[in-house]
């Protein structure tokens, strides 16, 4: 059972808009950053966002995130095939003194 | 450019250890944070540990305490993991991971080592 809770699966149509949700506690989410990653089909993960909403370099501005309080939240905007893959929220927990993950959410596109 | 480059596959009886390896190149292997994360077949990202670039130390997850453990040799740019008393859950893809923003942060990733239990 992963310390952060996130929706299993996400699906939307090319084009549209979806949003993963990712909720923590006070020790984690509420206080620190939230990063996410994306992991394709049968590869390693890789940084998709950090410090709750900036993008590393090569990640387009269809992708977005945010934060509040104990709840973070990343937005895909005009959905494209090549999104579909797993996401991941996850953060520094200062009482378990590491990272915590979030379940992960397979994003479908239909 | 920054890159991680993992240790070959290992197959492994219950009971035995492991030992992988993550070699860094391309940046200035001391002063970034290391990681080590897994995955089990069709599960999600495990935490397992994170070595400090100041000093060295480490920190594990609760639940690999007393059965992992994390070095590095900073003259080679290299970080190991060695897990222990291993059983058929141990059966993973191991991911060494790195950055230089903080502890909480994967910047970049190895493509992964697969670690097979099994009698």
């Amino acid at each position: 059972q992963s310390v952060l809770t996130q929706p299993p699966s996400a699906s939307g149509t090319p084009g549209q808009r979806v949003t993963i949700s990712c909720s923590g506690s006070s020790s984690d989410i509420g206080s620190n950053a939230v990063n996410w990653y994306q992991q394709l089909p049968g590869t390693a993960p890789k940084l998709l966002m950090y410090s709750n909403n900036h993008r590393p370099s090569g990640v387009p501005d269809r992708f977005s995130g945010s934060k509040s309080g104990t709840s973070a939240s990343l937005a895909i905007s005009g959905l494209q095939s090549e999104d579909e893959a797993d996401y991941y929220c996850a953060a520094w927990d200062d009482s378990l003194n590491g990272v915590v993950f979030g379940g992960g959410t397979k994003l479908t596109v239909l | 450019q920054v890159q991680l480059v993992q240790s070959g596959a290992e197959v492994k009886k219950p009971g035995a250890s492991v030992k992988v390896s993550c070699k860094a190149s391309g940046y200035s292997f001391a002063s970034y944070y290391m990681h080590w994360v897994r995955q089990a077949p069709g599960q999600g990202l495990e935490w397992m540990t994170i070595i400090n670039p100041t000093g060295g130390s480490t920190s594990y997850a609760k639940k690999f305490q007393g059965r992992v453990t994390m070095t590095r040799d900073t003259s080679t740019s290299t970080v190991y993991m060695e897990l222990s008393s291993l059983r058929s859950e141990d059966t993973a893809v191991y991911y060494c991971a790195s950055s230089n923003r903080g502890p909480g942060l994967m910047d970049v990733w190895g493509k992964g080592t697969t670690v097979t239990v099994s009698s």
